[in-house]
């Protein structure tokens, strides 16, 4: 499976909403998507599990959707901490991650 | 709180093994879950490179198969990866994580990691 990501970067200020897509090469039965956020120097941190679940302790600004071979992350509004790295991931793919900058 | 952090050299000469170690703490690796390995090559995106479970079950990325090696001890509660001719396309920040699951089959995520290491391969 290979994952791809768009935008390759996302330009925004702080308050617009940031829509990611990732797409699946394929689509595989019972397939969920995860989603990681990383700052530079840090780990990846899990926001998004099984498509749509929030991780412990992420904001409802974040949010997950999708099916088959289409899925999207959705920040509502976001927050001057948001301006991050974001992969997708399935199975053992991820993908090759959208940059979200300041405008 | 479960808390990774891995150890090993910084530094590996080319066609040499890099050794890594995951001390787990806060949480007993025979307890249950798999255990992984995943790389950043600096710059660039993540890369899954091996999960193992406390029995010894082992998964491998196909692309490393071959020069890859996963081993845990429950009795010092960490894990370990070996990659063996090493070349500069193996510099990386190589992170160990947890894996969870959700659904069924299981999908896989990675829920605790540790802070990283940077490995850098040059003579």
């Amino acid at each position: 499976i290979v994952l791809t990501q768009s935008p390759g970067t996302l330009s925004l200020s702080p308050g617009e909403r940031a829509t990611l897509s990732c797409r699946a090469s394929q689509s595989v039965a019972n397939s969920y998507l995860v989603w990681y956020q990383q700052k530079p120097g840090q780990a990846p941190r899990l926001l998004i599990y099984a498509t749509s679940n929030r991780a412990t302790g992420i904001p409802d600004r974040f949010s997950g959707s999708g099916s088959g071979t289409d899925f999207t992350l959705t920040i509502s509004r976001l927050e001057p901490e948001d301006f991050a790295v974001y992969y997708c991931q399935q199975y053992g793919t991820f993908g090759q991650g959208t940059k979200v900058e300041m405008k | 709180q479960v808390k990774l952090q891995e150890s090993g050299p910084g530094l590996v000469k080319p066609s040499e093994t890099l050794s890594l170690t995951c001390a787990v703490s806060g949480y007993s690796i025979s307890s249950g879950y798999y255990w992984a390995w995943i790389r950043q090559p600096p710059g660039k995106g993540l890369e899954w490179i091996a999960t193992i479970y406390h029995s010894g079950n082992t998964y491998y990325n196909p692309s490393l198969n071959s020069r890859v090696t996963i081993s845990v001890d429950t009795s010092k509660n960490q894990f370990s990866l070996n990659l063996s001719s090493v070349t500069a396309a193996d510099t990386a920040v190589y992170y160990c994580a947890r894996r969870s699951t959700s659904g069924e089959p299981p999908n896989p995520f990675f829920d605790y990691w540790g802070q990283g290491t940077l490995v850098t391969v040059s003579s």
